[in-house]
């Protein structure tokens, strides 16, 4: 079957680093995504990565192993802002996302 | 940036009533567009796969006479909840898929929050 898994909760720092680790399972693979989710709102996209590396768009970065099946958002800097849920998601060959519960990260000053 | 609209942002109905969501994409063409519905603290639940001109595809224990999802146009997808019970209140999310560019990516609406008393 099709799975994701990521951390329910995690707790950092203001000014810290914090990695937000995913791992998935999935029929096909169109690439891995990162949403950040405030309370009562849609998600926005953070990134997306289909190759295998690190991608590194300002203070956040994404991490894909293809073979490990395996993703990490790493975020620099924190700021309180940054107090969200982190949702990671996979694209199918269907072109369907399936979704992890997504991790809550609380920032702490 | 590709934008998604959603209308209503929030309703308030009785039980027994139906409610229609419309989303649209309002700079792209969308042939496929997914409805989503998120309970508080939880992730999102795909409900089903609108595809432009043919029927939707439903997942698995969402009941497709109870919501009832047309995509008439490129741009344009709606959810209709029939005969709305208190359990139906949550939050509604459409998106739609760009295809074409790199990377091939959903852009959300922004929600319409259901409560149903």
């Amino acid at each position: 079957g099709q799975n994701i898994d990521q951390p329910t909760e995690m707790t950092a720092t203001e000014g810290a680093i914090v990695q937000i680790n995913c791992t998935y399972q999935t029929s096909g693979f169109n690439g891995l995504f990162w949403y950040q989710q405030h309370a009562g709102e849609a998600p926005t996209f953070l990134s997306y990565n289909v190759l295998d590396g690190l991608e590194e768009k300002g203070r956040f970065s994404s991490f894909l192993s293809r073979s490990k099946g395996y993703s990490y958002l790493l975020l620099k800097e924190l700021q309180m802002k940054d107090s969200a849920s982190y949702l990671c998601a996979a694209m199918d060959s269907n072109y369907q996302l399936i979704w992890g519960a997504g991790t809550k990260l609380i920032i702490k000053p | 940036g590709a934008v998604v609209s959603q209308h209503p942002s929030w309703v308030i109905c009785k039980s027994g009533t139906s409610v229609k969501i419309e989303c649209r994409s309002l700079d792209f063409q969308a042939t496929t567009m997914f409805w989503y519905r998120q309970f508080p603290k939880q992730s999102l639940m795909l409900m089903a796969t609108s595809n432009e001109g043919s029927k939707a595809t439903y997942e698995q224990g969402v009941e497709k006479d109870k919501f009832l999802i047309n995509h008439a146009s490129l741009t344009l997808s709606t959810l209709t909840v029939t005969s709305a019970h208190p359990e139906d209140s949550s939050f509604y999310i459409c998106s739609a898929l760009t295809q074409g560019n790199y990377p091939d990516e959903q852009y959300f609406g922004p929600g319409t929050r259901l409560t149903v008393t």
